[in-house]
């Protein structure tokens, strides 16, 4: 089983539509998570981090379940410009190598 | 200011020949990264420094080589291309490490 699993996508979704991404972790002693955001050919970008609390950023909401050792991404009112690949992060302190970038879900929104 | 900023933005080695792939960030940062990202893999950790004058293998270091020259900067070497080194290898940065990182535009490698 890999460390942080994404559905790779792709999701093609209207403009207008809500659309949510769950990303999986393995380690439960993971401490920090991030969402980026990858357009094609790009470097990766901060989209948001995600707090146990949960937090919201305009139209997206970034929740953590450490329960079920997961955390997601919504996205509310897609726009044509949410097209890209967003990758989750977890990172772990007890070991230096533990940075995790998940492979990634592709979203496509359509007119 | 630049951010974070790499050198070359592409480079065709042939196997066997040595590169060093140049970061630097303005942004005061302590920590620096360096990522391979393969297509279905995702980003992979080479190596990284938390600090100034430290420096730690990541998941796949093997092949590679870093100096963290200064506080700037974070340099990756590749002593002898090998085909399974060609990737697109980006650069990051955070204010401390496991935190939020800021990357720069990406070198794409080809070994021939």
């Amino acid at each position: 089983r890999k460390e942080v699993e994404q559905d790779p996508g792709p999701f093609n979704v209207p403009e207008g539509a809500t659309v949510a991404f769950n990303c999986t972790y393995s380690n439960s002693a993971s401490q920090s998570f991030f969402w980026y955001r990858q357009d094609c050919r790009k470097e990766p970008k901060l989209l948001m981090s995600v707090y146990s609390s949960g937090n919201e950023d305009g139209r997206f909401t970034a929740q953590l379940n450490r329960a079920s050792q997961y955390i997601s991404l919504l996205i509310r009112d897609s726009k044509l410009s949410d097209s890209a690949t967003y990758l989750c992060v977890v990172m772990t302190r007890s070991s230096a190598s533990k940075i995790i970038f998940g492979s990634g879900t592709r979203l496509s929104i359509r007119p | 200011n630049a951010g974070v900023t790499q050198t070359p933005k592409f480079q065709v080695l042939k196997t066997g020949q040595s590169m060093t792939l140049q970061c630097a960030q303005d942004m005061n940062h302590n920590s620096m990264y360096w990522y391979r990202q393969d297509p279905g893999m995702g980003l992979r950790l080479i190596y990284y420094s938390a600090s100034e004058g430290t420096t730690d293998k990541g998941e796949v270091p093997n092949g590679y080589n870093v100096s963290r020259l200064n506080k700037r900067e974070f340099s990756l070497r590749l002593e002898s291309a090998a085909p399974s080194q060609t990737s697109v290898y980006f650069c990051a940065s955070s204010g401390t490490d496991y935190n939020e990182q800021f990357f720069g535009p990406g070198t794409r490698l080809t070994v021939l």
